[in-house]
């Protein structure tokens, strides 16, 4: 079954110690990307990657990082979480630009940072 | 770069009657215009969206969206609405080769019995 994979599902920590969120894609997409969501601003885009070893900031870059050492792995790092990262977090992949191409979202993951 | 508003935060409609979501964006150059879905608990699913021409594009499930550009508006409607449509709706945009995808801050559609 062609799908996107987050894990954990729910995460609950303390302010900064470190958490990566994984997320996997079995369809051969050349194109993934984080976004957060939060009530009332809709889903904005942390990181996106092209392909691999290929990662650019999206809207709302700080407190994040990801790499793209395989084609279907994009983690998603949080160093030294603050509270204001508590969000629901969504991986997302397609096969090329999201412009062009149908972009497939993964379950979720919630984070609650205390 | 590019925005999208979605003035309508919360639309409750009663089963079989049409809705209308309204979506207006902002950008300088062309852009790409989509609307996903999301039902309670679970990610987003594309619904329908424009690229290039004819303005009016249809799903499956019965929603059209019409393309305005001397408006900058990209409205979502459906003639008579079902308990099942009953969920989240973002209107999102991107830029021509752009290759990042700015999100509307979502409009939830309650259909009521």
């Amino acid at each position: 079954e062609a799908q996107v994979t987050q894990n954990p599902r729910y995460l609950i920590t303390v302010t900064g110690k470190k958490l990566t969120v994984t997320c996997s894609q079995n369809m051969n997409h050349e194109y993934m990307s984080w976004y957060r969501q939060d009530p009332g601003l809709g889903l904005r885009q942390i990181y996106y990657s092209m392909n691999v070893e290929v990662t650019d900031k999206g809207d709302v870059p700080e407190g994040y990082k990801v790499s793209r050492k395989e084609k279907r792995n994009f983690p998603l790092i949080l160093e030294s979480p603050s509270p204001n990262q508590t969000s629901l977090y969504f991986c997302a992949s397609s096969l090329d630009r999201p412009s062009y191409n149908e972009q497939f979202f993964g379950p979720g993951t919630r984070l609650t940072v205390l | 770069a590019q925005s999208v508003t979605q003035l309508d935060s919360q639309v409750p409609v009663f089963e079989e009657a049409p809705v209308e979501l309204r979506c207006n964006y902002s950008s300088s150059v062309s852009v790409y215009l989509f609307w996903y879905v999301q039902y309670p608990n679970q990610g987003l699913q594309l619904l329908l969206k424009y690229l290039s021409g004819s303005t009016l594009v249809e799903s499956i499930n019965g929603f059209e969206a019409e393309f305005n550009k001397s408006q900058t508006s990209f409205h979502l409607r459906k003639p008579s609405v079902h308990i099942s449509d009953t969920a989240e709706y973002f209107c999102a945009v991107s830029e021509g080769y752009g290759q990042n995808f700015v999100f509307g801050p979502g409009t939830r559609l309650s259909v009521l019995p």
